[in-house]
């Protein structure tokens, strides 16, 4: 199965905001809503940013926010900061019982 | 607080064998979903395998199946992946990771082990 598509790059200045789309199938992120957004500073593991969606994990702040709309999900990022900088990652449940993730999308604060 | 501790990378010729070990502290281990993602080196995520508490069912990704295993003892809280006839492709960060908040979402992971499979 292919990863879910993702833009290879998103970049915005601070305090603005900017979206990270996720597209998949209606088998994947159409079809469930485990869908999940991810962090990941260089060397480090990922960060768990929105589950289910639009659900926050505890301690994550207020400006990470996601929908979905049909088999396109999308993160958005408000009030950018230059912390924000990191590569992100959807990921998807599938109709085959397993996890798909995108290929990840880089954003640069400028 | 959840701890997760992943050990057994490191150099192994294509064809070869190896089994990577994840030990966990810091939560009732059993009671939680535990998966294995990879990281190639300067590539994205990919989901490998996954395996409910009392260790009956697991899935894999389909790159996967046939070769790796998944498994765990509750007794010693810890996870494992077996991984046979190794591929180049292989080639990765391996993680461990705990199904939480809910099914399918990660928010704790450990700190990865570099599988490099080349001759």
């Amino acid at each position: 199965q292919s990863a879910l598509t993702q833009p290879a790059s998103v970049s915005g200045s601070p305090g603005q905001s900017i979206t990270i789309s996720c597209t998949g199938t209606s088998s994947d992120v159409g079809g469930y809503n485990y869908v999940s957004w991810y962090q990941q500073h260089p060397g480090k593991a990922p960060k768990l940013m929105v589950y289910e969606v639009s659900n926050r994990p505890s301690g994550v702040s207020n400006r990470f926010s996601g929908s979905k709309s049909g088999n396109t999900a999308s993160l958005t990022i408000s009030g950018l900061q230059a912390e924000d900088e990191a590569d992100y990652y959807c990921s998807a449940y599938t109709s085959s019982n397993t996890l798909i993730f995108g290929g990840g999308t880089k954003l640069t604060v400028l | 607080e959840v701890h997760l501790l992943e050990s057994g990378g490191g150099l192994v010729q294509p064809g070869g064998s190896l089994r990577l070990s994840c030990a966990a502290s810091g939560f009732t281990f059993s009671s939680y979903v535990m998966s294995w993602v990879r990281q190639p080196p300067g590539k994205g995520l990919e989901w490998v395998s996954a395996i409910t508490g009392s260790g009956g069912i697991t899935h894999y990704a389909d790159s996967v199946r046939g070769r790796f295993t998944i498994s765990r003892d509750n007794s010693r809280n810890t996870l494992y992946l077996q991984m046979n006839s190794l591929r180049p492709e292989d080639t990765a960060v391996y993680y461990c990771a705990q199904d939480q908040p809910g099914p399918w979402n990660y928010d704790c992971w450990g700190q990865g082990t570099l599988v490099t499979v080349s001759s």
